[in-house]
């Protein structure tokens, strides 16, 4: 069936490091693949996403890219901060419209 | 602008009752989606509706959940009986139409099944 694989499970960095999250998708048809970002009693909110049409997308500190061919797309998070800590989840959206989610990635930015 | 709003926050239940969460959309949003997240994973859909129409409740286990959204805004999900695996957030999100879009989410409902 849809699955989305998402890694690593937890990311541990210093402040001011980069951090890479990578996922990979399984449905070809898959057209939209947003980022939401998770803390602690709050529900995701998006920070980034990208459509099937573009390769990169950068909003500030953040980027994302994707591979279509080889579908896999990843979150780029440069000079990180200590409030970049939370859990991140990549997500597809399939032809049916159906949004499936990575299982999280767990980062801890250190001061 | 409000976000979407769910309630209760919090529920202690002990297994076999029954219990309702509810749902109010961002005003104007037609989609509107439960998910059910497990601890440590990612949301899973368990309902998603265009209006007052349930589209897409494949992954929703229809033996002890139940879920309505009259008059296409807010939504009420129901599980009789709740078992102990259910504990779990439940999330509601919102879109303003089902094309690929910003969902908005919830803070979620945290229920815990004794």
């Amino acid at each position: 069936g849809e699955n989305v694989e998402q890694h690593p499970s937890t990311l541990s960095v210093q402040e001011g490091d980069s951090a890479v999250i990578k996922c990979t998708y399984s449905d070809s048809a898959s057209n939209y693949f947003p980022w939401y970002k998770q803390e602690l009693g709050k529900g995701p909110q998006l920070i980034i996403d990208i459509r099937s049409n573009v390769g990169e997308k950068k909003d500030q500190r953040i980027a994302v890219t994707l591979n279509k061919t080889a579908k896999h797309f990843s979150l780029h998070i440069t000079e990180t901060q200590p409030e970049d800590s939370a859990v991140y989840f990549c997500a597809a959206v399939t032809g049916g419209f159906k949004t499936i989610f990575g299982a999280g990635t767990r980062l801890f930015v250190k001061a | 602008e409000a976000g979407v709003v769910q309630s209760p926050r919090y529920k202690i239940i002990e297994k076999k009752q029954p219990v309702a969460f509810w749902c109010n959309p961002i005003s104007g949003h037609n989609t509107l989606y439960w998910y059910l997240q497990n601890l440590g994973q990612g949301p899973e859909l368990l309902i998603r509706y265009e209006n007052e129409e349930a589209v897409d409740d494949s992954q929703l286990p229809k033996d002890r959940f139940s879920a309505e959204r009259l008059k296409g805004v807010d939504s009420t999900l129901k599980i009789q009986p709740a078992e102990l695996g259910d504990s779990a957030v439940y999330l509601c999100a919102s879109s303003l139409d089902p094309n690929p879009n910003e969902q908005f989410f919830g803070p979620g409902t945290r229920l815990t099944v004794l």
